[in-house]
């Protein structure tokens, strides 16, 4: 069955150093996501990408976070200056046919902030 | 056994019965909705999901009802087995949105 995938699964950085989130999306969805989950917390939309441009994104995506499809399978977070509150699970999920098709998550890269 | 979600953020029960977990939306647009299950250390997993126009959807041992009067969702499990010990969430989607919004989860511990 295919699946999400993502890498690194855990990624300790200091803090103020810029990282990058990496994600391989089901082969033929379109819409792409990320949201992130503080340990014991509720999952928390980021940002919704489709035909190269974000759909939506949420207040916590702000300036420091961009999100790119640099190829034809890959779809990257990039946190430019990380903070400690930005220590998280961050969590790629993509569908087929937009938001009301099944979206499908990967197993998330966790994010240490020291 | 039932939980009222954030009042009762974990459920126990015993292997073969029945659960129910219960979630309260409280977005009026939202038109979409759907229940995840999280293992640990696990992104979230599709189960089950179900449209504004419909009040109930039944898939394999799951069933969700939907009451939009009083914004209520609740996902009932029949014969509950060990492995479906987990955290179970509900999440809202806007008629014109693409966000996902979960609630806070419930967590499912089931007794052999």
């Amino acid at each position: 069955e295919p699946e999400v995938t993502q890498t690194p699964s855990h990624q300790v950085t200091q803090m103020g150093q810029e990282v990058i989130l990496r994600c391989v999306p089901i082969s033929n969805h379109l819409y792409f996501y990320w949201y992130r989950q503080i340990l014991g917390q509720k999952v928390e939309f980021l940002v919704s990408f489709y035909n190269n441009e974000i759909s939506e994104k949420s207040e916590i995506f702000d300036d420091q976070f961009s999100v790119e499809r640099p190829d034809g399978s890959n779809f990257t977070l990039k946190i430019r200056s990380t903070k400690l509150e930005d220590s998280a699970m961050y969590f790629c999920a993509s569908t087929s046919g937009g938001a009301r098709d099944t979206q499908y998550f990967g197993p998330g890269t966790r994010l240490t902030v020291l | 056994g039932e939980s009222v979600g954030l009042h009762l953020p974990t459920l126990s029960v015993q292997e073969g019965d029945n659960s129910i977990i219960n979630c309260a939306y409280s977005n009026s647009a939202s038109d979409y909705f759907i229940w995840y299950k999280q293992e640990s250390g696990k992104g979230p997993q599709f189960i089950i999901d179900i449209r504004s126009n419909m009040d109930k959807r039944q898939g394999q041992r799951v069933t969700v009802l939907l009451n939009k009067t009083v914004k209520h969702l609740s996902l009932q499990i029949a014969a509950t087995q060990p492995g479906d010990s987990a955290v179970y969430f509900c999440a809202e989607l806007e008629t014109s949105g693409s966000r996902l919004t979960f609630g806070e989860g419930t967590q499912l511990t089931v007794n052999p």
